[in-house]
């Protein structure tokens, strides 16, 4: 099994809501990520788990709140989100982290988020 | 710091056409890099790397070599289909951290 499962694929929220990502590995990968991805733009990192510890925050807003239940769940957590945080949101998953990441990461088919 | 820069799309060929797609990059020491593939709808996927000079990275026809000397990593194929089409992302990356630096992606439209 080499696939990295999101859900759910499409998702509309109002700004007052709150709503959660959701992302699965089952590869035994110790390393997983959270990027975001805007039309016609590369993905951008929001955060990184090793070892389900949260290892790189890249100054994410605090409306973005990422969980790791167990090594092959990865939450994030929407709350009073804007309009443009409006995107894709791609998880990852590689099979070390660190000084052993070689830079292969897997990624999901991602969750495309629209806030109203 | 570290960077990637590749050209601007998209790139529009027709079937069997030969393909270049150029990336350079400006890194303080040795990365790796990576050619990553977006089709239509989905998530990214590794389609080559390299990860030291003059190493050539090669998957489904597709091929690049690691150049130190112009630090490059320019995709080649040498004949593509329609099925080819997708936006290809360049990337570095330093074996002591997890940050994938891509670079702005170039899309490629191949027509029968």
């Amino acid at each position: 099994d080499t696939e990295v499962t999101q859900t759910p694929k499409h998702l509309v929220m109002g700004m007052t809501n709150k709503k959660s990502l959701k992302c699965e590995q089952h590869m035994g990968h110790r390393a997983m990520y959270w990027y975001k991805q805007k039309a016609k733009k590369p993905p951008e990192l929001m955060f990184v788990y090793s070892y389900e510890k949260l290892s790189i925050n890249e100054s994410v807003p605090s409306r973005f709140s990422p969980e790791c239940p167990n090594s092959s769940l990865l939450n994030l957590h929407l709350h009073a989100l804007q309009p443009e945080d409006s995107a894709l949101y791609l998880c990852a998953s590689s099979q070390a982290s660190g000084k052993f990441n070689t830079g292969e990461l897997f990624f999901g088919e991602g969750s495309r988020l629209t806030v109203l | 710091g570290n960077s990637v820069t590749q050209m601007e799309g998209p790139v529009t060929l027709s079937e069997e056409a030969f393909l270049t797609i150029n990336c350079t990059y400006t890194a303080t020491g040795y990365p790796s890099l990576f050619w990553y593939v977006q089709y239509p709808g989905e998530g990214l996927q590794l389609l080559l790397k390299a990860t030291k000079a003059d190493d050539k990275g090669s998957n489904k026809g597709f091929e690049a070599t690691y150049r130190k000397e112009t630090t490059s990593f320019h995709l080649e194929k040498g004949s593509v289909q329609v099925s080819d089409s997708a936006v290809y992302f360049c990337a570095l990356n330093f074996y002591n951290t997890d940050k994938l630096i891509f670079g702005t992606g170039t899309r490629l439209q191949v027509f029968p």
